[in-house]
C-alpha cells in the first residue's frame, strides 16, 4: 500500500528559529494536506494543496507540493513554544477517494 | 460554533465488557471516519461512512462495529473481540463529493479509553 515517509522523526529547536520538514512518497499524490496535533488533542488541519508546485501559506506556515507529485514541505518561521507538537502529511488514497494516507509524524521541541 | 465532539474524552473499561464512542458533528458533512492511535505512532482507520445507513471496513475493523443511522452521528462500539483496546480514538468527517476538497478531513478532540 501506499506509504508516507516523514523526516526528521524530531526536532529540537530554539525559539525563534525556523523549521522544515518534509514528506515523500513512492507513488505520485494529487493532494497533500499538513495537520499538527496537539498532546492529548485531534488534529488540525492546516494546510491543503491542489497542484503541484503550488505554495501556500498560513501564518508562519507555509507548505509546497512538489513539482514529481512525491513530496511535500513544510516550513514554519520564527517558531514560538505554542508550535510544539506533532505534524503530519497526509494524502488520500488511490482509486478511495475518501480515504487517507497518514504519514509517520514530525515531532517538534521548542525550547526557550 | 460548527465542529465535531466526541464523548467521553478518557473512558476506563474491564476487560470483556462493549464500549461505546460517541461522535458527533453539526458541520453538515456527509463522510464520517474513526481512526485508532496508539503512542508516537500515526493514524489507522478503522471504519467509514460517505452517507447515512452505510459504511465500509478500514484497514484495522476487527473487533469494532459502527452504525450511521443519522447524518450527524457516527457511534463506534469497541468489543471484547478487540485484542488491544486501549488507545487513543479519533474521529473525524469530511464533505463527500468528487472535488479535492473532500479530502479534508476535520478531527473531533478524540476519546482516551483504557481496558484494564
Amino acid at each position: 500500500g501506499q506509504q508516507l515517509n516523514q523526516s526528521p522523526q524530531s526536532m529540537f529547536i530554539q525559539e525563534g528559529e525556523d523549521v522544515s520538514m518534509n514528506c515523500t512518497s513512492s507513488s505520485i499524490f494529487n493532494t497533500w494536506l499538513w495537520y499538527k496535533q496537539e498532546p492529548g488533542e485531534g488534529p488540525v488541519l492546516l494546510i491543503a494543496l491542489y497542484k503541484a508546485g503550488e505554495l501556500t501559506s498560513n501564518g508562519r506556515l507555509t507548505a509546497q507540493f512538489g513539482i514529481t507529485r512525491k513530496d511535500s514541505f513544510l516550513n514554519i518561521s520564527a517558531s514560538i513554544p505554542s508550535d510544539v507538537g506533532i505534524y503530519f502529511c497526509a494524502g488520500p488514497n488511490t482509486g478511495t477517494a475518501s480515504k487517507l494516507t497518514f504519514g509517520t509524524g514530525t515531532r517538534l521541541q521548542v525550547t526557550l | 460554533d460548527g465542529g465535531i465532539t466526541q464523548s467521553p474524552k478518557y473512558l476506563f473499561r474491564k476487560e470483556g465488557q462493549n464500549v461505546t464512542l460517541s461522535c458527533e458533528q453539526n458541520l453538515n458533512h456527509d463522510a464520517m471516519y474513526w481512526y485508532r492511535q496508539d503512542p508516537g505512532q500515526g493514524l489507522r482507520l478503522i471504519y467509514y461512512s460517505q452517507i447515512v445507513n452505510d459504511f465500509q471496513k478500514g484497514d484495522i475493523a476487527e473487533g469494532y462495529s459502527v452504525s450511521r443511522e443519522k447524518k450527524e452521528s457516527f457511534p463506534l462500539t469497541v468489543t471484547s473481540a478487540q485484542k488491544n483496546p486501549t488507545a487513543f480514538y479519533l474521529c473525524a468527517s469530511s464533505i463527500a463529493s468528487a472535488g479535492q476538497r473532500s479530502y479534508e478531513q476535520y478531527f473531533g478532540p478524540g476519546t482516551r479509553l483504557t481496558v484494564t
